[in-house]
C-alpha cells in the first residue's frame, strides 16, 4: 500500500518569498506522484506530475517539483509566491501497477501575506 | 479547461434519508472517482469506476454507498441510509483513459452534504 505524508500543516510566507512544500512517500514498487492545489471552497486543480524521466518537473504558474528516489520525496517549490498562491496544496501518489486510486497527503495550507 | 460539474453544491438532509449526489464528468472521460473531504482535512478516496464497474473502493465506501452511471447521464453517488458521519464535502473527479497510469484527475467543486 502506498502512503504519502506532508510534514507541514501550515506555511506562512510573504509575497515574493520562495516556498518549499515537503512531500514524502512510501511504497515498494514504482509509482507516480503529483501535486494538486485547492483554493478555498473549490475543487482540486492539477499542478504537475512525475512518472519517469527528468526528476525535476515544471508545472503551471512557476511551480516545480523534484523527485528523489533515495529520499522518497517529491517536494514542491516556487521561487516567488503571489498572494493568489494562498491555498491548500496536496501531494498525491498512485501505484503504477494494480489500482488507479490517487492517494492524497493531508495537505499543506499556504498563507501568503502582502 | 475541462470541467466537472457537481449538482447540487449543498444538500441538507435528515439522518436515515437517502441522498444522491450528481456529477457530470468531462465529456470524453472514461474513469470516474469520488472523494470525501471533512472540512479542510485530507481528501479521502472512496471509489473509482470504469466501464460500468467499480474498480477499487476504500474502507470508507460503506455498504450504504453505491455508484452508477447509466448511459449518457450523471455519475452518481447514492447513500442509503445516511448517517451523521457522512457529513462532508464530496468531490467527483474524472480522467481520460489513455492506457497509462500517470493520468491527471479533473475535479468538480464539490457537494457539501450536511446530515442532521
Amino acid at each position: 500500500t502506498q502512503t504519502v505524508s506532508q510534514s507541514d500543516a501550515h506555511v506562512t510566507v510573504f509575497e515574493g518569498d520562495s516556498v518549499e512544500l515537503r512531500c514524502n512517500y512510501s511504497y515498494g514498487g514504482s509509482i507516480y506522484l503529483s501535486w494538486y492545489i485547492q483554493h478555498h471552497g473549490r475543487g482540486l486543480q492539477f499542478l504537475l506530475k512525475y512518472y519517469s524521466g527528468n526528476p525535476v518537473v515544471q508545472g503551471v504558474n512557476g511551480f516545480k517539483a523534484e523527485f528523489s528516489k533515495s529520499d522518497s520525496s517529491f517536494h514542491l517549490r516556487k521561487a516567488s509566491v503571489h498572494w493568489s498562491d494562498s491555498a491548500v496544496y496536496f501531494c498525491a501518489v498512485s501505484a503504477t501497477q494494480g489500482g488507479r486510486a490517487l492517494i492524497f497527503g493531508t495537505g499543506t495550507t499556504v498563507s501568503v501575506s502582502p | 479547461g475541462p470541467k466537472v460539474l457537481q449538482i447540487p453544491s449543498h444538500q441538507i438532509i435528515d439522518m436515515g434519508q437517502m441522498v444522491t449526489l450528481n456529477c457530470d464528468p468531462v465529456s470524453n472521460h472514461l474513469y470516474f472517482y469520488w472523494y470525501k473531504q471533512i472540512l479542510g482535512q485530507q481528501m479521502e478516496f472512496l471509489v473509482n469506476f470504469y466501464n460500468g464497474k467499480v474498480m477499487e473502493k476504500s474502507k470508507l465506501f460503506k455498504d450504504q454507498f453505491s455508484v452508477e452511471r447509466p448511459d449518457g447521464s450523471y455519475f452518481t453517488l447514492k447513500i442509503q441510509p445516511t448517517a451523521l458521519e457522512d457529513s462532508a464535502v464530496y468531490f467527483c473527479a474524472s480522467s481520460p483513459w489513455g492506457g497509462g497510469r500517470a493520468e491527471t484527475l479533473y475535479f468538480g467543486s464539490g457537494t457539501r452534504l450536511t446530515v442532521l
